[in-house]
Parts: C-alpha cells; sequence; structure tokens
C-alpha cells in the first residue's frame, strides 16, 4: 500500500523556538495532505488541509500563524510550530490520499514534546 | 469539532470474544473509515465503506452502516491479544477526503 513518512518521530524543543515537521508520500503523489493533533488518550483533531500550490486552509480555532503549512510540492508539505509552548506538546501526525482513491494513508506521527 | 462519537469509549473482553464498536455521525457521509492505533503508534487502515454499501468484511473484521441512523459499527470476531489497540471511525462529508474522527474506543482484549 502506499507509504507515508514523516520526519522527525520525536522532537525535543525549548519554549519559544520554532520546529519544523515534514511528511512526506513516498510512492504516490498528493495534491492534497492534511495534518493532525492529538492529545494523550483522546482523538484526532483536524488542522489543516495543506494544498499543493496554493494556501493551507485552517480549521476554526487553528492559529494559522502558528502553524504555519507549506506544501512545496506533490510529495511534500511541512507544518512548522513557531514559538512553541507547552501546552503544543502533542502528537502530530499527517495523511494523505493517492490520487483516485477514496483512501487516507497515515504518516507515523511526530511526538512534539515543549520543555 | 469531533464529527462522531463512538461507544463504547472503553471495552475489556476476553481473547477469544467477539467485540462491537459503534460509531454515531452527524451529518451526511461520502465514506467511512475505520482505524486501529496501538498506544502512542501512527493510524493503521482498516476498511473503507461507501455511503452506498451497507456491509464489508476483511478477515475477522466486518463493518455495517446505516445511513438512516447515520450509525456503524465494527465488529472484530474471535478477537486476540494483538487486537488491543484504540479504533476510530473517521467521516467524509464533502468528498475532499477530509476525514473528520470519532471519539474512539479503546478495545482490550485479555489473553
Amino acid at each position: 500500500g502506499a507509504v507515508v513518512s514523516q520526519h522527525p518521530s520525536r522532537v525535543i524543543c525549548k519554549s519559544g523556538t520554532s520546529v519544523k515537521i515534514e511528511c512526506r508520500s513516498l510512492d504516490f503523489q498528493a495534491t492534497t495532505m492534511f495534518w493532525y493533533r492529538q492529545f494523550p488518550k483522546q482523538s484526532l483533531m483536524l488542522m489543516a488541509t495543506s494544498n499543493e500550490g496554493s494556501k493551507a486552509t485552517y480549521e476554526q480555532g487553528v492559529e494559522k500563524d502558528k502553524f504555519l503549512i507549506n506544501h512545496a510540492s506533490l510529495t511534500l508539505s511541512t507544518l512548522t510550530v513557531t514559538s512553541a509552548h507547552p501546552e503544543d506538546s502533542s502528537f502530530y501526525i499527517c495523511s494523505a490520499p493517492p490520487r483516485g482513491t477514496s483512501e487516507q494513508y497515515f504518516g507515523p506521527g511526530t511526538r512534539l514534546t515543549v520543555t | 469539532s469531533q464529527q462522531g462519537e463512538e461507544d463504547p469509549q472503553a471495552l475489556s473482553i476476553q481473547e477469544g470474544e467477539n467485540a462491537t464498536m459503534n460509531c454515531s455521525y452527524k451529518t451526511s457521509i461520502n465514506n467511512l473509515q475505520w482505524y486501529r492505533q496501538n498506544s502512542g503508534r501512527g493510524l493503521v487502515h482498516l476498511i473503507l465503506i461507501r455511503s452506498n454499501e451497507r456491509e464489508k468484511h476483511s478477515g475477522r473484521l466486518r463493518v455495517t452502516l446505516d445511513t438512516s441512523k447515520k450509525s456503524s459499527s465494527l465488529l472484530i470476531t474471535a478477537s486476540r491479544a494483538a487486537d488491543t489497540a484504540s479504533y476510530f471511525c473517521a467521516t467524509d462529508t464533502s468528498g475532499t477526503y477530509k476525514y473528520i474522527f470519532g471519539t474512539g474506543t479503546r478495545l482490550k482484549v485479555l489473553a
């Protein structure tokens, strides 16, 4: 099946710094990718839709200036958490649908810890 | 926001028993997917069911969809300890592959 990778898998950063998370579709092209956040023992909350060649679409309540999304190519989307705070500590997961399918393939996730 | 709610929130059964999880959602859907997530790990896709389908099978998994009741169920037969995980339903309401997740069911299968 289709493979989506994320890098890094874990990151620890200090409060006030910025962190970039990459999401790559390894064997297919994706004009759209999605970013989710998951707090411990909770479900996934959709943060934004990443669109190749255009601006990302953010869900209500998600600060676009804090969570910068860039869909640089048909296989890469990046999420940058700017000026991170401890409350941004979470599990960030991306997903992408291969063209012509209705399925979503998820990356393995990135665990962000802000100290 | 959460589109779906799942029940039960937690389920504990003995190995060999069947496990049933239910998902209810609020608005009309194009399709619904079920995923499994082991603790602290990524998601594993289980089954996709489209709005015009009523039932699908995959190995020990059986998914039903009742669009009139806006609900779906996931049945795992002859459960194994390795089935211990959280299970989520996710719905696509707009045909844009933007999936909204339910609250999840934490399943524990005791050996």
